[in-house]
């Protein structure tokens, strides 16, 4: 059981667009549509950003957009904002062992 | 609102044992899985274990296979996590999450969270 791979850092200035990746196994990203992000700001429980690959929970803002390529999928943050500095960290279904694998997560700097 | 409250953390020794319980409100419990994710100082988030809507599935991360034992009850609205074997790895604050898709037997994603209670392993 292998976490997803992330890049540790990302940034962007406000107004602009960043895209995180991560990077699964056919076994997990790879073989099945349930890819989520979750934003996590410091001291405060993670959020779910981003479910099924790229379907948005009600009250996020649709600057946050989700897509997956074969194993790898991605997150794009458009039209940055101050208060999108957080971690982002992916997950997804991994079969009917281990049931749930996180990322290592991304740490987005808004500069 | 859902809410979830998570209790039990504290400092215990290498070897020991420790149960964390929390308690639903806000949504229909028995109506979905519900997992633990726990995240270590400094590092980033791990799923732990999770459990299907009625028990029959449950789930558990290989760090913790064989030493943590995952339960709930659904005419109390509750979940548990019983750590055995603890080890100074399992340092954490654990995390008690709702599973966001109805009749939920499996991992699909965690739509709702609590705000954590933390488990310190050292002698």
């Amino acid at each position: 059981q292998s976490a997803l791979t992330q890049p540790p850092s990302a940034s962007g200035s406000p107004g602009q667009s960043v895209t995180i990746s991560c990077t699964g196994t056919s076994s997990d990203v790879g073989g099945y549509d349930y890819v989520s992000w979750y934003q996590k700001h410091p001291d405060k429980a993670p959020k779910l950003v981003i479910y099924a690959v790229n379907k948005r929970p009600s009250g996020v803002p649709d600057r946050f957009s989700g897509s997956k390529s074969g194993n790898t999928a991605s997150l794009t943050v458009s039209g940055l904002q101050v208060e999108d500095e957080a971690d982002y960290f992916c997950s997804s279904y991994a079969g009917s062992n281990n049931w749930g694998v996180f990322g290592g997560g991304t740490k987005l700097t808004v500069l | 609102e859902v809410k979830l409250v998570e209790s039990g953390g504290g400092l215990v020794q290498p070897g020991r044992s420790l149960t964390l319980s929390c308690a639903a409100s806000g949504f229909t419990f028995d109506d979905y899985a519900m997992h633990w994710v726990r995240q270590g100082p400094g590092k980033g988030l791990e799923w732990v274990s999770g459990i299907g809507w009625n028990s029959a599935g449950k789930g558990y991360a290989d760090s913790v296979k064989g030493r943590f034992t995952i339960s709930r009850d659904n005419a109390k609205k509750s979940l548990y996590l019983q750590m055995n074997s603890l080890r100074a790895d399992d340092t954490a604050l654990y995390y008690c999450v709702k599973d966001g898709i109805y009749g939920s037997g499996t991992y699909y994603y965690l739509d709702s969270w609590g705000q954590g209670t933390t488990v310190i392993v050292s002698s």
